[in-house]
């Protein structure tokens, strides 16, 4: 079973510049997830989808973050503009319905120069 | 979810059990004990989780106090591979709050 799935793998932009990560969850998986994780920390969350819904966006910068699922599969996260403070690793991950274990990608590790 | 408190780096030789503990003294009735694991450079795994029986799976041994306050969680033959930061979660609901972790470093 393919686990979950995240490009690109590491990507560098200089801070104003606009980013886009891409997350594909192991298939079946009707909850995605996203988390930034800051160097040192454990993961946060920033949004968690159920299928095409975003239930839970409490912790995601609205004014410079967003994100999507439109089909209720793929999920894309998007930073306009970047700065500085967001060089970090950005993990993916999706659970099945009824089941709690969350399994999670290899991240993006994003550079902000 | 309830705070979780863990030591923040620990040693274990090859071979021998590792036994890592943790604190969560205000958990609350609802909340599972979940532990991951975040090999360096790759995302967070499931290893195992509890709410107030031990538990054993193909991984480790989870280990509950009566009280609930506090856990353990046991690789039984520790291995090189199992060198990672293992993040001990308190959680009520569909949300993971992760800490700091502990960082588990296996001496050859």
């Amino acid at each position: 079973e393919a686990g979950v799935v995240q490009s690109p793998r590491y990507k560098i932009i200089e801070k104003k510049q606009p980013v886009a990560f891409w997350c594909n969850p192991i298939s079946g998986h009707n909850t995605l997830y996203w988390y930034l994780q800051n160097l040192g920390q454990g993961p946060e969350l920033l949004i968690r989808y159920e299928n095409e819904e975003a239930v839970d966006d409490s912790q995601l910068p609205k004014d410079r973050f967003s994100a999507e699922r439109l089909k209720g599969v793929d999920s894309t996260l998007k930073i306009q503009p970047a700065e500085l403070g967001d060089s970090a690793v950005y993990l993916c991950a999706s659970s099945l319905e009824g089941q709690r274990e969350q399994f999670f990608g290899p991240g993006t590790r994003l550079t902000v120069l | 979810d309830a705070k979780t408190t863990q030591p923040p780096s620990m040693d274990c030789a090859e071979g021998r059990a590792a036994n890592l503990p943790c604190n969560h003294s205000t958990i609350s009735g609802n909340e599972y004990v979940y532990w991951y694991r975040q090999i360096h450079s790759q995302g967070p795994q499931y290893i195992i989780h509890g709410l107030k029986n031990n538990e054993t799976n193909e991984m480790a041994s989870l280990i509950i106090t009566e009280d609930r306050k506090s856990s353990t969680l046991i690789l039984p033959h520790a291995t090189l591979r199992d060198t990672a930061v293992y993040y001990c979660i308190a959680r009520g609901n569909e949300k993971l709050t992760f800490g700091t972790g502990t960082r588990l470093t296996i001496i050859p």
